[in-house]
């Protein structure tokens, strides 16, 4: 059965732009969260979609964005880029409401 | 606000000795309560707690909750060199909305040495 697959992995980008991740959650997984790993701040709940809709949604500015489609694949964006938003950015799927989340490899974000 | 704390914050201790790791959290509607082991990446599901005193055990690895004094221990018996890695507690909380994100605590790193 296949993991939880993010990509890309590996991302450098330029202070300003745009950047949009992806994560494939275990297949029948509805729910995909999102969350945010730097090393000060340890892990941080981004936000949380469930059959497309977006159901939670963590202390991150607006800036930081996302979507799920039909077939449970999840993007999420972030808009005008800071520095501060170099991160390891880590997608979690899970069967259903209040079941364990399996995490995938992460998208290692540097931002200069 | 909701917080989880974990003890220590790094151990360092030889391959076959027994460790302990804690977390302590204040979270209110707490629903479930969970481990997970970060070596590189992706952080490696090991256990979720949602009843007191029922001791969860998968191998050399086992942990118990205790939702009166609101801590969960993680004990790892018999230490090998591939034990090394954070060691992530996180706490599920009951919304409205449907499921909350998980509030993670800092992590123990630990570290078995040969």
């Amino acid at each position: 059965k296949a993991g939880v697959t993010q990509t890309p992995r590996y991302l450098i980008k330029t202070r300003g732009q745009q950047v949009t991740l992806s994560c494939s959650p275990i297949s029948g997984h509805r729910s995909v969260s999102w969350y945010q790993q730097t090393p000060g701040q340890g892990l941080q709940f981004l936000f949380e979609y469930f059959s497309e809709t977006q159901r939670n949604k963590g202390n991150f500015p607006g800036r930081f964005s996302g979507r799920q489609f039909s077939n449970s694949r999840s993007e999420m964006n972030v808009s005008t880029l800071e520095l501060g938003d170099s991160a390891l950015y880590l997608c979690a799927s899970s069967l259903a409401t209040y079941t364990e989340a399996f995490f995938g490899q992460g998208t290692r974000l540097t931002v200069v | 606000e909701d917080k989880v704390v974990q003890s220590p914050l790094s151990l360092v201790v030889h391959e076959g000795d027994t460790v302990t790791l804690n977390c302590s959290y204040e979270v209110t509607n707490f629903r479930s309560l969970l481990w997970y082991k970060q070596e590189k990446k992706a952080p490696t599901f090991l256990f979720m707690l949602t009843s007191s005193g029922i001791e969860k055990k998968s191998g050399r690895l086992s942990s118990i909750l205790d939702k009166k004094e609101l801590f969960s221990i993680l004990n790892i018996t018999a230490t090998q060199t591939g034990d090394s890695a954070v060691y992530l507690c996180a706490v599920q909380k009951y919304s409205g909305g449907g499921a909350d994100g998980l509030t993670f605590g800092k992590g123990t790193h630990l570290i078995i040495q040969p």
